[in-house]
């Protein structure tokens, strides 16, 4: 039974350009939430996907946005990238809104 | 005021020690508690779920006081294993479906 997938694992951008995440959920769960987690930080939380809408957002700019596939995968893209947005980006998945979330590897993003 | 606030630490015990965390949360009307675990460069690990009455999973105590909005995480006879840092989540709240709202994290070092 896999688990939460991330890819990539490592990601070097530069200021200005667009980056694209993917994340694959636990099988058997449907709704998929995105966290940033910078450096000495606990996650902040992006937003949630559920029945490929987004159903709730956190205090993140429209630069940040997402998309919930039928297969229940998600992606989270991010334009004009700043330097604040290197960190560690989480995807957890869980099965229905509010239970127990599981958490990906993650993907590293440097902005340079 | 963050809506989780915990003691980043360090906190450095000699192995067999017990150790206590605590951390405070601003929203009254946050439904769900948890610990999550996290190894350095690893994505964060649900330790347990903490309920008003305590819960005790082997060597892991937790605590939660609504009253003072307080929740606490009690280690006994620490390992070097347990060395990570802790995670106080919490979730749900008015409008809150599912996201999870993390304090910055508590790094224990068990010494031998």
């Amino acid at each position: 039974d896999a688990g939460v997938t991330q890819s990539p694992t490592h990601l070097i951008k530069t200021r200005g350009q667009q980056v694209t995440l993917r994340c694959s959920p636990k099988s058997g769960h449907d709704t998929v939430s995105w966290y940033q987690q910078a450096l000495g930080q606990g996650p902040q939380f992006i937003f949630q996907y559920y029945e490929e809408e987004e159903r709730q957002r956190g205090n993140f700019p429209d630069r940040f946005s997402g998309h919930q596939f039928p297969n229940y995968s998600s992606e989270l893209n991010v334009n004009a990238l700043l330097l604040g947005d290197s960190a560690l980006y989480l995807c957890a998945s869980s099965q229905g809104l509010r239970e127990t979330q599981y958490f990906g590897p993650g993907t590293r993003l440097l902005v340079l | 005021r963050k809506e989780v606030e915990q003691d980043p630490g360090p906190f450095n015990v000699p192995e067999g020690a017990t150790v206590a965390f605590n951390c405070t949360y601003s929203n009254s009307a946050s439904q769900s508690f948890f610990w999550y675990r996290q190894d350095c460069r690893k994505e964060p690990k649900l330790l347990m779920s903490v309920y008003s009455s305590g819960n005790e999973d082997g060597r892991f105590t937790a605590q939660l006081n609504r009253a003072s909005q307080y929740i606490s995480l009690l280690i006994r006879d620490s390992k070097l294993s347990d060395s990570a840092t802790y995670l106080c989540v919490v979730k749900g709240g008015s409008g809150n479906t599912g996201k999870l709202i993390f304090g910055q994290g508590t790094t224990l070092q068990v010494k031998p």
